[in-house]
């Protein structure tokens, strides 16, 4: 089974400051999807990123990108020029890339880290 | 994207009876639903995986005649509680994938509160 592991589970950073956000995770698998979702107060998860295991290069997405290590089995999100908004309980994902059985699609989530944002 | 509508958004219910939460997928198919409870600042648990037209698939320790699962369309899944109790109570979130597609859509979770 997979496991998934936020060890940190409080962070802070200032506004327009930069934070990083760690997760660690097990798997025999050789193809997988990794996810970092957000859930802000209203607790509606927001996607925020993914990578897939099998591309080399880390994922951007604006102010949000990934440093992917496969081989340490390490997926860690950075935040640049950190908002108010980005405010909000952070969780790791795990999905395996295997299209069969009645599990497909399913995500094993990481503890979480909730982000404080400071003005 | 896509979007997943859950609903109640909240609800309150009396100990022992029995509430429905219902999930619907507005403008995909959901071949595969999850859902989840998930206790204040904690992750998410899956409960069960529910696939069109099939049993739900449980989880281990999670009780198949306290959480029923119906999955009778591929546009709407519901989650029924049982003989709710307050320990039941907590948050409950459903997410729903289209066949092949990587990302999975997220309800906006219902509250429920068992007195």
């Amino acid at each position: 089974a997979q496991t998934v592991t936020q060890s940190q589970p409080e962070m802070s950073v200032q506004e327009a400051e930069t934070v990083t956000l760690s997760c660690t995770y097990d798997t025999s698998e050789s193809d997988y999807y990794l996810f970092w979702y957000k859930q802000p107060p209203s607790r509606q998860m927001i996607l925020v990123i993914r990578q897939e295991a099998y591309k080399q290069q880390n994922a951007t997405e604006n102010r949000f990108s990934v440093n992917f290590q496969k081989a340490a089995k390490s997926f860690s999100l950075k935040i640049s020029d950190s908002q108010l908004g980005d405010a909000a309980m952070y969780f790791c994902a795990y999905r395996s890339a295997f299209a069969g059985g009645t599990s497909y699609g399913k995500l094993t989530f990481g503890q979480g880290t909730i982000l404080t944002v400071h003005p | 994207g896509a979007v997943v509508s859950q609903h109640p958004s909240w609800v309150i219910c009396k100990s022992g009876t029995s509430v429905k939460i219902e999930c619907r997928s507005l403008d995909f198919q959901a071949t595969t639903m999850f859902w989840y409870r998930q206790f204040p600042k904690q992750s998410l648990m899956l409960m069960a995986t529910s696939n069109e037209g099939s049993k739900a698939t449980y989880e281990q320790g999670v009780e198949k005649d306290k959480f029923l699962i119906n999955h009778a369309s591929l546009t709407l899944s519901t989650l029924t509680v049982t003989s709710a109790h307050p320990e039941d109570s907590s948050f409950y979130i459903c997410s729903a994938t289209a066949g092949a597609s990587t990302e999975a859509f997220f309800g906006q979770g219902t509250r429920l509160t068992v007195v």
